[in-house]
Parts: C-alpha cells; structure tokens; sequence
C-alpha cells in the first residue's frame, strides 16, 4: 500500500537554529498537508498546499514557517528559527482530492522535533 | 466552524468484549468525518470515512462507525475487542477541504 514517507523520525535542535522537515507524499497525490501535535495536545492542522503554492494556514504557521516543493516528489516544511514551543510531533499528510466522495488523507509516521 | 469531542479520554476494556468510543462534532456544512488509530511510535492511520454515501460506515479490522445526523454524533464500535487494538484513536471532521479539526483522543486499552 503507498505511504507517506517522512525523515528524519527525530529531530533535536538548538533554540533559534533553522530545521527541515522533509516529506516524500504518494505520487499521484496533488494536495499536501502539515500538521501538528504538542505533547498533551491536540493534533493541529497548519498549512495546506496545490499546485505548488499555499491553499490554506492557519495562525500558528507564521513567517517562521515555510513549506516548499522543490521537486516532484518531496514536500518540506522550515523553521527558520526554532523557539522551545515548536517542540512537537510534525505530521505530513497527502490526499488525492480535497473533497468528495472517495477522498481521504495518508499520513505519515511523523517526525519528533525537539527544541533545546 | 468545525470542531470535535470525544466523550471519553480513556477507555478500557476486556479482549473479546465489545469497544465503543464515542464522538460528537459541530459542523456548518455537511461535514466528512473520520476515524484515525495512532499506534506508539507509528503514524496516523485511517480506520474510516464517512463523505455523505451510507450512513453506517465499514472500515478495517472489524471497526465500524454509524453517521448521526439528528445526534451529531459518529461513535466507533467493534463488536470484539483484540489486544492488537490498544492504541490512541482521533475522531476528525472536515468541512473545509484539506483543513482536518481533531478530537483529543481516546486511549484504549485491552485486557486479557
């Protein structure tokens, strides 16, 4: 069955450092998610993306975040400069549609970004 | 605005018995909802969904969920519980397309 590819599986980085995430979606998928999930908390929808540019963000994904395309097949999401709250679980998701019948989202394994 | 609430934080029970996890949401629109299970250390797999087709929903390893709308409701069953079903499981609804709100989380857990 495809899958979501997503690396590294855990990530510890220095206050103020910049990480990337990296995210290898199905093939055939044409739209591609990021979302979180805070230790505790609940899983939180950050950005969306088609077509190679933003569909939709939310206030967490502020200029510190970015998410890019640069090829066919990988999907990244940057922290330009990581503070101790973006400590969380980072999940890529992808779908074939964005809605009807017959749409769903694969989600990855995740990566663990720890903020030191 | 959509949101989600699972009733219940934490839910135990013995192999072989029956499993219900119970999950209300608020929608604007006719929403898609979803069942998702987290394993430790693994991602989020989709258990089922419901787009608007039949209401009562089949999905993987024996899990089914039935849509109500007069309830707002969209509670997971199965009928015998395993020891391969402890695990973290998310309602979650979508009326917005590619924007996915979810629950809190029920942690199931199964005793021999």
């Amino acid at each position: 069955e495809p899958e979501v590819t997503q690396t590294p599986s855990h990530q510890v980085t220095q206050m103020g450092q910049e990480v990337i995430l990296r995210c290898v979606p199905i093939s055939n998928h044409l739209y591609f998610y990021w979302y979180r999930q805070i230790l505790g908390q609940k899983v939180e929808f950050l950005v969306s993306f088609y077509n190679n540019e933003i569909s939709e963000k939310s206030e967490i994904f502020d200029d510190q975040f970015s998410v890019e395309r640069p090829d066919g097949s990988n999907f990244t999401l940057k922290i330009r400069s990581t503070k101790l709250e973006d400590s969380a679980m980072y999940f890529c998701a992808s779908s074939p549609k964005s809605q009807g019948v017959g749409y769903g989202y694969t989600f990855g394994s995740g990566t663990r970004l720890t903020v030191v | 605005a959509q949101s989600v609430t699972q009733l219940d934080s934490h839910v135990s029970v013995s192999e072989g018995t029956p499993v219900l996890l119970r999950c209300n949401y608020s929608s604007s629109y006719s929403p898609s909802l979803f069942w998702y299970v987290q394993h430790p250390n693994k991602g989020l797999q989709l258990l089922l969904k419901y787009t608007s087709a039949a209401t009562l929903v089949k999905g993987i390893n024996g899990f089914e969920a039935e849509f109500k709308k007069s309830e707002t409701s969209f509670h997971l069953t199965k009928p015998s519980a395993h020891m391969s079903d402890a695990a973290e499981y998310f309602c979650v609804v979508s009326d917005n397309p590619g924007k996915l709100s979810f629950g809190a989380g029920t942690t199931v857990t199964v005793r021999a």
